[in-house]
C-alpha cells in the first residue's frame, strides 16, 4: 500500500511569489490535514479536509489556503510569500478522525 | 495553556537500554486520542503508536508501548531495547474527538533522543 506522497520535496521561492504544494493520501483515506513545522513555533495545524470540505483551519492568515479534490488529493497554496513562511510543510492522511494519521515526507519550502 | 507538554528537550541513552519519553496533556474533552511520532533528520513523521481515551489496555506496537495514566493525564512512550536507529525527534500529539476531531493534531515540542553505542 502506497504511503502519503507529497510533492515537491524541496522548493525555493522568492518573497512575494506564491506556491502550491500537493499531497496524495493513502488510498481509501478521505481526510487530509496540513501542518507547518518551524524551529521556533514547532508543529502547527493549518487545516483539515474531509470529502472535499474544509472542516477547520488553524490560526494562519488568509494567504494560506487549500482544497481537496474528489479523489482525496489535496493542495495547499500560499500567496504573497514571506520569509517567515520558510518551513517544512507536512500532510497527514487518515480514514476519518480515526486511530491513525500517517504523514508524508513533507515539502521543505525556503523563501528568499 | 499548553495542551501537550514534553519536559525532556533531549535525552542520551545507551544502546539496548529501555527509554521512557514523558508526555502530559490537558483536555476537557472526554474523548480524545493520543499519538506518538518519530521524526528522523530526513523530516518524515513516522507514526509509532496510538491510545484512545476509552481504551482499557495500554497500547503496544513491537518495541513501543504507551504508558497511559488517564487520571494523571500522562501518556509516556516506552521504547524497549533501544537501537542506534531510534535516534530521532519524538513528538507526542493529541486529537480531541468530540468536536469531530476537525482541529487536527496538537503536538508537543518534542524530545531529541540520541542512542549511544
Amino acid at each position: 500500500k502506497a504511503g502519503v506522497t507529497q510533492t515537491p520535496r524541496y522548493l525555493i521561492k522568492t518573497r512575494g511569489q506564491q506556491v502550491t504544494l500537493s499531497c496524495s493520501p493513502i488510498s481509501g483515506h478521505r481526510s487530509v490535514s496540513w501542518y507547518q513545522q518551524t524551529p521556533g513555533q514547532g508543529l502547527q495545524f493549518l487545516f483539515e479536509y474531509f470529502s472535499e470540505t474544509q472542516r477547520n483551519k488553524g490560526n494562519f492568515p488568509g494567504r494560506f489556503s487549500g482544497r481537496q479534490f474528489s479523489n482525496s488529493r489535496s493542495e495547499m497554496n500560499v500567496s504573497t510569500l514571506e520569509l517567515g513562511d520558510s518551513a517544512l510543510y507536512l500532510c497527514a492522511s487518515s480514514f476519518g478522525t480515526g486511530r491513525e494519521a500517517f504523514f508524508g515526507q513533507g515539502t521543505r519550502l525556503t523563501v528568499v | 495553556a499548553q495542551k501537550i507538554t514534553q519536559t525532556q528537550p533531549g535525552m542520551f541513552v545507551q544502546e539496548k537500554e529501555a527509554v521512557t519519553l514523558d508526555c502530559t496533556y490537558d483536555t476537557s474533552d472526554p474523548s480524545y486520542g493520543l499519538f506518538w511520532y518519530k521524526q528522523p533528520s530526513s523530516g518524515e513523521m513516522i507514526f509509532l503508536i496510538y491510545q484512545g481515551s476509552y481504551d482499557q489496555q495500554n497500547a503496544t506496537e513491537g518495541r513501543y508501548s504507551l504508558n497511559f495514566q488517564k487520571a494523571r493525564k500522562s501518556a509516556n512512550l516506552v521504547i524497549s531495547a533501544s537501537q542506534l536507529g531510534d535516534s530521532a525527534m519524538y513528538f507526542c500529539a493529541m486529537r480531541e474527538v468530540s468536536g469531530g476531531g476537525a482541529d487536527g493534531l496538537t503536538f508537543g515540542k518534542g524530545t531529541h533522543l540520541i542512542i549511544q553505542p
